[in-house]
């Protein structure tokens, strides 16, 4: 039972359009998420992150939003740069709980010159 | 210099031995993770400590064993290796304090059992 689903497994963009990556979770006592962006031969990275208290949250070129009702967010990248292609994660935690998170396979973007 | 870093970065080893990932940090945190990814799959959570004297069970913990030596050391060990343990594995850590959901990440290591 996959509680955070990507449900597309790759992304092309062209450079300076926007890329949108979405992510739905299942577990409504998710009330932490994070992005991940992971480039080959190296760990993921911290993105960026939202509390379920929020529903928007942005650092510089990165935006994520958070829809509660439908259990789903997505990030947006603008202007996308060929540097940000890479494997972009979703993750989702329980604050209440041990803090654990939980991972979605993953969504490939590739940032086209 | 590298805040998390992971040895061996590469390894093949043989059905049934026994060996072990090695994980360090810089980081000054209380709380160290082991996760595998396969392809096409997330990662998922082996084993997890929050200190030196706690350590808990993930999702998949089945066939591993960790040791945390010390707040900085977090190994992870595949008692009898098998083929289906080929992964790249990842070991990160988190902060006690305010953003414990941020887990920063190691480099990998990348196990083939043949």
């Amino acid at each position: 039972d996959q509680q955070v689903k990507q449900n597309s497994p790759s992304l092309s963009v062209q450079e300076g359009r926007i890329s949108i990556l979405n992510c739905d979770y299942t577990n409504s006592m998710f009330d932490y998420f994070l992005w991940y962006k992971k480039y080959p031969a190296e760990g993921p990275t911290f993105l960026i992150s939202i509390s379920s208290i929020k529903d928007k949250n942005e650092d510089g070129r990165f935006t994520v939003f958070l829809n509660k009702s439908a259990k789903h967010l997505s990030l947006h990248i603008v202007p996308s740069q060929p540097g940000d292609s890479a494997v972009y994660f979703c993750a989702a935690s329980e604050r209440a709980g041990s803090y654990q998170l939980t991972f979605g396979k993953g969504t490939k973007l590739s940032v086209i010159p | 210099d590298a805040d998390v870093t992971q040895t061996p970065r590469n390894r093949i080893t043989k059905t049934g031995k026994r060996i072990m990932l090695e994980c360090s940090q810089t980081k000054g945190h209380d709380r160290m993770y082991w996760y595998r990814q396969d392809p096409g799959l997330g990662l998922r959570l082996i084993y997890y400590s929050f200190d030196v004297k706690d350590i808990n069970k993930g999702e998949i913990s089945d066939g591993y064993s960790v040791s945390r030596q010390a707040q900085a050391k977090f190994s992870l060990s595949l008692e009898s290796a098998i083929p289906n343990q080929t992964a790249l594995y990842f070991c990160a850590t988190s902060d006690q304090g305010r953003n414990l959901e941020t887990q920063y990440f190691g480099p990998g290591t990348r196990l083939l059992v043949l």
